[in-house]
């Protein structure tokens, strides 16, 4: 298994500002991955960030809104740019072990 | 069409009753079918894994796997108001992508 550490855990923010959001695994993994998780909507995959390597962004998601770091095994950043109200929502950090996946708690952005 | 699709709910059920919770899905090269939990303001937490078809049993939750009819299904026993949250179906192929479900709001009556 693994545990992930995300913080904020929740923050209200002012349009046109950034936020990063930071998990933390506890151990080394090859493959991280955010979600966005709206009300009433399944979780929606953001991007896959793999250590060394630029991250691989999901359909109607980019780079420049959505930069993610990924500086080693055990950490990676999801940056929400230039924020608008339409980002308000959950964004979770995942990583898998085998064929399981682990969550950190989320992070709740409100875009006011 | 939807890849995963579960029973929006909400439900709400009194303590001991019997919970199911179902999804269906699209894609037959499915292999690893997951339940989450997932309290609120909390990250979805694994709940149960199944590969393939077939039953898995874990105390008072079992899971149901049937691939010839694209379905799955969680079953919990004697349900507690510990268990009210929202659960969320997954699955996955040979890749990396997981495919959730919408999720369904359970809340459990004392």
């Amino acid at each position: 298994s693994a545990v992930i550490s995300q913080k904020p855990s929740r923050d209200i923010c002012q349009r046109g500002t950034s936020l990063t959001i930071q998990c933390q695994v506890d151990s080394q993994v090859t493959m991280m991955f955010w979600y966005r998780q709206q009300p009433g909507q399944s979780l929606t995959l953001i991007a896959t960030a793999n250590q060394g390597s630029e991250a691989t962004y999901e359909s109607g998601f980019v780079i420049d809104k959505f930069p993610i770091s990924r500086p080693n095994l055990t950490f990676s950043t999801l940056t929400v740019s230039n924020m608008s109200p339409e980002d308000s929502s959950i964004y979770l950090c995942s990583t898998r072990t085998g064929a399981e996946a682990f969550f950190g708690q989320g992070t709740r952005l409100t875009v006011v | 069409q939807k890849e995963v699709e579960q029973d929006p709910g909400p439900l709400s059920v009194p303590e001991g009753a019997i919970v199911s919770l179902n999804c269906t899905y699209s894609n037959s090269a499915f292999q690893y079918f997951m339940w989450y939990r997932q309290y609120s303001r909390k990250g979805p937490e694994l709940l149960m894994y199944t590969y393939s078809s077939g039953n898995k049993e874990d105390g008072r939750f079992t899971a149901q796997v049937d691939k010839s009819s694209k379905y799955i299904s969680l079953f919990i026993r004697d349900s507690q108001p510990s268990d009210s949250a929202t659960y969320l179906c997954a699955m996955s192929g040979t890749g990396n992508q997981f495919y959730f479900g919408t999720g369904t709001s359970l809340t459990v009556i004392p």
